[in-house]
């Protein structure tokens, strides 16, 4: 099993729509959870981070994390052409120890909003 | 504040040769990490520094090494190139809530 798992994409979505991308973890003791957009050719840009359960909202994009499911998720509401991107889940491990500087990244979900 | 920055941002090289890339972090950071992302087999871990220490370390072979210097910069070296180390390099510097991780352009390194 992969440490960071992300739904299979590539997502496809029409523009206006709901985008959902979606990212479980293995490590129950993981502390924080990254979401990062990575256009072709760029390196990652941090959308936004969440550390507690339920749901954290910054402008279109909303965080949702349930730690009993070790499940965090990214919804992109009113999706747009400029969206279009790969999104990277990433999870923090535990505090200190063998964690330091150490993000675990999924494999990405290519979204692709079309006009 | 400037964002992270890395030299060189593209590096051709031949199999056996080594390489350094260079990083300079978000000013007050004193962490960085270093990854590297390839189509296959996405962002991995190479490792971290924290105060001129290497705290954290991946599953890389030897080859690839690196350092921090007082003033937080940091550099990576991989010696000794193989085909397979071709890949973008990417620095990341750590601050802020939650320790969050701020990614620099990367070096796109092409090992022939």
């Amino acid at each position: 099993q992969k440490e960071v798992e992300q739904n299979s994409g590539p997502l496809s979505v029409p523009e206006g729509a709901i985008a959902s991308l979606n990212c479980t973890y293995s490590d129950r003791g993981s502390q924080s959870f990254f979401w990062y957009r990575q256009y072709s050719g760029k390196s990652p840009e941090l959308i936004m981070f969440i550390y507690s359960n339920g749901d954290k909202e910054d402008g279109r994009f909303t965080a949702q994390l349930n730690k009993a499911s070790q499940y965090v998720s990214l919804l992109i509401r009113d999706s747009q052409p400029s969206d279009s991107a790969t999104y990277l889940c990433a999870v923090n491990g535990n505090a200190g120890g063998t964690s330091y500087g150490k993000l675990t990244f999924g494999q990405g979900t290519i979204l692709t909003v079309h006009p | 504040k400037a964002g992270v920055t890395q030299t060189p941002r593209y590096l051709i090289k031949t199999r056996g040769q080594q390489v350094t890339l260079s990083c300079s972090p978000i000013s007050g950071h004193r962490s960085v990490s270093w990854y590297q992302q390839t189509p296959g087999q996405g962002l991995q871990f190479l490792f971290e520094y924290f105060s001129e220490t290497q705290r954290n370390k991946g599953n890389f072979p030897g080859r690839f090494s690196g350092r921090q210097f007082s003033n937080s910069r940091s550099e990576m070296n991989v010696s000794t190139l193989e085909l397979g180390d071709s890949a973008l390099y990417l620095c990341a510097s750590t601050g802020g809530e939650l320790e969050t991780q701020y990614f620099g352009p990367g070096t796109r390194l092409l090992v022939l």
